[in-house]
């Protein structure tokens, strides 16, 4: 089973450069979202999707664009590097059931260096 | 959302209980516990869910008392691999707004 998928795993830019963090997911789940992860500390939500089409913004959205066209893929662009912007980022997915709160699967991560 | 308070972090020694225990006072009715684990270089990874008294599983136990505004994660007899950070979370992915915050977490660190 390949779960949650996070390419590439890692990658260097240099600052003012674009880019897309790729996720994808095949176990049909609904919801997605996005954490970045700094040094020694906890993930913060950057933005998050409850459904194709359906994209909202987490605690640190700046700097950042989702998308969400298929159940599968939730890409995350960064469109003009920022050396604040060096970080971990993981990708995350789970099913969205109205009974309760449905525990999120992690991919492996992208570790994120900015010049 | 509801605030969680966690320890930092902790010491144990192989082979002992570890007991770690989430503040969250103002924790709505329809808010699930749930606690992932995250080793270095890794995502976080479930561990086990909760709502009211006590649940095991073949990782750990969950206890919450009846007043649900604080909850406690029993590792029973760890092990050297169980070094990793633990995180408290309270939410709910339907009334909550979907936004999933996690803290800071509970660095543990199991010696020989």
């Amino acid at each position: 089973n390949a779960g949650v998928t996070q390419t590439p795993k890692f990658q260097v830019l240099k600052t003012g450069q674009s880019m897309t963090l790729q996720c994808a997911q095949d176990m049909n789940h609904e919801y997605m979202s996005w954490y970045r992860q700094d040094p020694g500390m906890g993930l913060r939500l950057i933005h998050y999707s409850v459904g194709a089409g359906i994209t909202d913004q987490g605690e640190v959205p700046n700097g950042y664009n989702v998308s969400r066209s298929t159940t599968e893929d939730f890409p995350l662009r960064l469109l003009s590097a920022a050396p604040s912007q060096t970080s971990v980022y993981f990708c995350a997915s789970s099913p969205l059931a109205a009974a309760s709160n449905q525990p999120q699967h992690f991919g492996d991560g992208t570790r994120l260096s900015i010049l | 959302l509801a605030k969680t308070t966690q320890p930092i972090s902790m010491d144990s020694y192989e082979g002992q209980e570890v007991n770690i225990t989430c503040s969250h006072n103002n924790i709505a009715t329809n808010d699930y516990i749930t606690w992932y684990q995250q080793f270095p270089s890794q995502g976080p990874r479930f561990i086990i869910q909760g709502y009211k008294t006590k649940v095991t599983n073949e990782v750990a136990s969950l206890f919450i008392p009846a007043d649900r505004k604080s909850s406690t994660l029993s590792l029973p007899r760890v092990s050297l691999s169980d070094t990793a950070v633990y995180y408290c979370l309270v939410g709910d992915m339907v009334t909550g707004g979907f936004k999933t915050i996690f803290g800071a977490g509970t660095r543990l660190f199991v010696k020989a």
